[in-house]
């Protein structure tokens, strides 16, 4: 089965500063899809961004921007000039065939942006 | 362009009972996949539908099920209530099943007591 792991349970960030979440994953599949996605304390999911394995491209949506290293198996989560609106708990996901593409989420980071 | 929605938003119940759960799909989605949120277990993948067949299933015992609809819409029951069972439950939604994208609702909060 494949796992997900998060290393960083909470992160701090300054407004207006930049912080990088971690995510590792392990699978086996070369075709799989890896999302991040956001969960502020309304508990609402919002997706974040997402990247697809077969591009070598990072993902990036405005301020939010991936370094995804396929060999690694790294997926980070790059958050330039963060807001105070970035405070959530972010999720790490994986998806792919051979799990029926079921999304695999992380523990989570929280990620708390201070004034 | 309305997003997902699940009602209840909140519901409690009592160990033993049975709950039904609703969520309605973006307009034009036809894949509805479920998923279960706790503090102990984080998010756990329960069900996905499409075209009103059930196409994955997570590790969840029989008594969670659900269906869809022909409009998309899905329903999740749990029967026979457990202390366990208390947990948010998320609905997310794609156009296709597959690798699309989902998107979630805002979640259902289940208290069983």
């Amino acid at each position: 089965a494949q796992t997900v792991t998060q290393s960083q349970p909470e992160m701090s960030v300054q407004e207006a500063e930049t912080v990088t979440l971690s995510c590792t994953y392990d699978t086996s599949e070369s075709d799989y899809y890896l999302f991040w996605y956001k969960q502020p304390p309304s508990r609402q999911m919002i997706l974040v961004i997402r990247q697809e394995a077969y591009k070598q491209q990072n993902a990036t949506e405005n301020r939010f921007s991936v370094n995804f290293q396929k060999a690694a198996k790294s997926f980070s989560l790059k958050i330039s000039d963060s807001q105070l609106g970035d405070a959530a708990m972010y999720f790490c996901a994986y998806r792919s065939a051979d799990s029926g593409y079921a999304l695999n989420f992380g523990k989570g980071t929280s990620l708390l942006v201070t004034p | 362009k309305a997003g997902v929605t699940q009602t209840p938003r909140y519901l409690i119940k009592t160990r033993g009972q049975q709950v039904t759960l609703s969520c309605s799909p973006i307009s034009g989605h036809r894949s509805v996949s479920w998923y279960q949120q706790t503090p102990g277990q984080g998010l756990q993948f329960l069900f996905e539908y499409f075209s009103e067949t059930q196409r994955n299933k997570g590790n969840f015992p029989g008594r969670f099920s659900g269906r869809q609809f022909s409009n998309s819409r899905s329903e999740m029951n749990v029967s026979t209530l457990e202390l366990g069972d208390s947990a948010l439950y998320l609905c997310a939604s794609s156009l296709f099943a597959g690798e699309q994208t989902q998107y979630f609702g805002p979640g259902t909060r289940l208290l069983v007591l």
